[in-house]
């Protein structure tokens, strides 16, 4: 069974960078087919996706934080990282990585970590 | 960027109610609207997807309907562990979406 677990600096001060890595087990991360994304949810707020990666090194961002986010894999370790920039107090939050399965094309999220806390503050 | 909306916020129910929690997107996603269920310092659960696909080992009081822009999730017999938070997400285009979350609590 799949299992994705994250890990990082879960207090981040503001301007600086916050680093979160997801190790993945139970499936390799190189398997085709898939993407590997991270998410968001701050406190109160619905769930915001971040962006995702391929194995193959392929990614894409969602325009909001496009300009502040870098996501990487590292197929030898079986897991993935995400860092963001220039961080902020709005960027508290519990981050998750999850797996998207795609059907016709088209992704759902089907496996999940169990997410870790994040707060920007001085 | 696709907004999604959630009725209700909140919902009190009884163990073995039916419930159901609606979902409605700004633009037209054809069917690709999944549903998760969220818990506190748990993984969040993968229960729908492509809008009424149900995903692996979820149990079958769990069903979702819709296409277009409006969606339903529905919950017969309501069981202890099914309180929670719902959340519907669409994947008809990114940056993908999700709605404000239902927190459905035990009357």
């Amino acid at each position: 069974q799949l299992q994705l677990r994250e890990s990082g600096s879960g207090l981040v001060r503001p301007s600086q960078t916050l680093s979160l890595t997801c190790a993945v087990s139970g499936g390799s991360i190189s398997s085709e087919g898939f993407s590997w994304n991270w998410l968001r949810q701050a406190p109160g707020k619905g769930l915001e996706w971040i962006g995702y990666i391929y194995h193959t090194g392929n990614s894409y961002y969602n325009p909001s934080l496009k300009s502040r986010v870098t996501i990487s894999v590292d197929t030898s370790k079986n897991q993935f990282s995400l860092t963001m920039t220039s961080v902020t107090a709005a960027d508290t939050a519990v981050y998750h990585c999850a797996r998207g399965y795609y059907t016709n094309y088209v992704p759902h999220f089907d496996s999940w970590g169990p997410g870790t806390l994040v707060t920007v503050s001085s | 960027d696709i907004e999604m909306t959630q009725a209700p916020s909140s919902l009190s129910a009884s163990v073995g109610d039916r419930v159901t929690i609606t979902c409605r997107a700004s633009q037209s996603i054809n069917t690709y609207l999944n549903w998760y269920q969220l818990k506190p310092g748990k993984a969040p659960k993968l229960l729908i997807y492509d809008a009424s696909t149900f995903q692996s080992g979820v149990p079958s009081r769990f069903s979702g309907s819709g296409s277009g822009t409006d969606f339903t999730l529905t919950i017969t017999s309501l069981q202890r562990e099914d309180f929670a938070t719902y959340s519907c997400q669409q994947s008809y285009i990114t940056p993908y979406t999700f709605g404000q979350g239902t927190k459905l609590e035990i009357k």
